[in-house]
């Protein structure tokens, strides 16, 4: 069981938009740890696309959106495309386990 | 541009050794933190260890702590882990990835290397 809550899945269809929750503890996001979001593409090296709970690297587009409240944080993708069908993987740190701790990952499905 | 290239994956016995490099270029290798983290086949990704800068501080998930070693030659550019008494849940590929503002999100991966554990 991972650290980090995520749902297995999620699915939408083109152009609508979808959120991926990330549940955490009193010992990671709770703690104040900030929330990190990776999209990895099949086959693929996981890439960074959420920084500090909702900071986008240069360029990835301004569709993908991240926030945290409390102990949870979501990353929100709107107008989805057929190329945001990957899974994706919350990150924070955890004082607890004195490391850092990744989501189960949820696979996006574009219908 | 930032590139990291992992090599020394391949196929070990249980109870053996290997040892992971990961070469880096594009970037100051000397002022950054480096991690390694696997994905086991068709599974979630993994944090495994953790270094500093220096070298001084290094970290370990409990799954791999006492069997595996993280260690970074700044002057070659070059992250390692050697991994020891290798079991078969230790079969995944392994990533290296650049750290970035402690307590670190990591903004630039590498391939990845497989490493099998098997007889």
């Amino acid at each position: 069981q991972s650290v980090l809550t995520q749902p297995p899945s999620v699915s939408g269809a083109p152009g609508q938009r979808v959120t991926i929750s990330c549940t955490g503890s009193s010992s990671n996001i709770g703690a104040g740890y900030d929330v990190h979001w990776y999209q990895q593409l099949p086959g693929t090296a996981p890439k960074l696309l959420i920084y500090g709970n909702n900071n986008r690297p240069s360029g990835v587009p301004d569709r993908f959106s991240g926030s945290k409240s409390g102990t949870s944080a979501s990353l929100a993708i709107s107008g989805l495309q057929a190329e945001d069908e990957a899974d994706y993987y919350c990150q924070s740190y955890d004082s607890s386990l004195s490391g850092w701790v990744f989501g189960g990952g949820t696979k996006l499905t574009v219908l | 541009e930032v590139q990291l290239l992992e090599s020394g994956g391949g196929l070990v016995q249980p109870g053996g050794s290997l040892r992971l490099s990961c070469a880096a270029s594009g970037f100051t290798f000397s002022a950054y933190a480096m991690t390694w983290v696997r994905q086991a086949p068709g599974k979630g990704l993994e944090w495994v260890s953790t270094i500093n800068i220096g070298g001084g501080s290094t970290y370990y998930a409990a799954s791999v702590k006492g069997r595996f070693t993280i260690s970074r030659d700044n002057s070659k550019n070059t992250l390692y882990l050697q991994m020891n008494s290798l079991r078969a849940e230790d079969t995944a590929v392994y990533y290296c990835a650049k750290g970035d503002s402690w307590p670190y999100y990591f903004d630039y991966w590498g391939q990845g290397a497989l490493v099998t554990v098997s007889s």
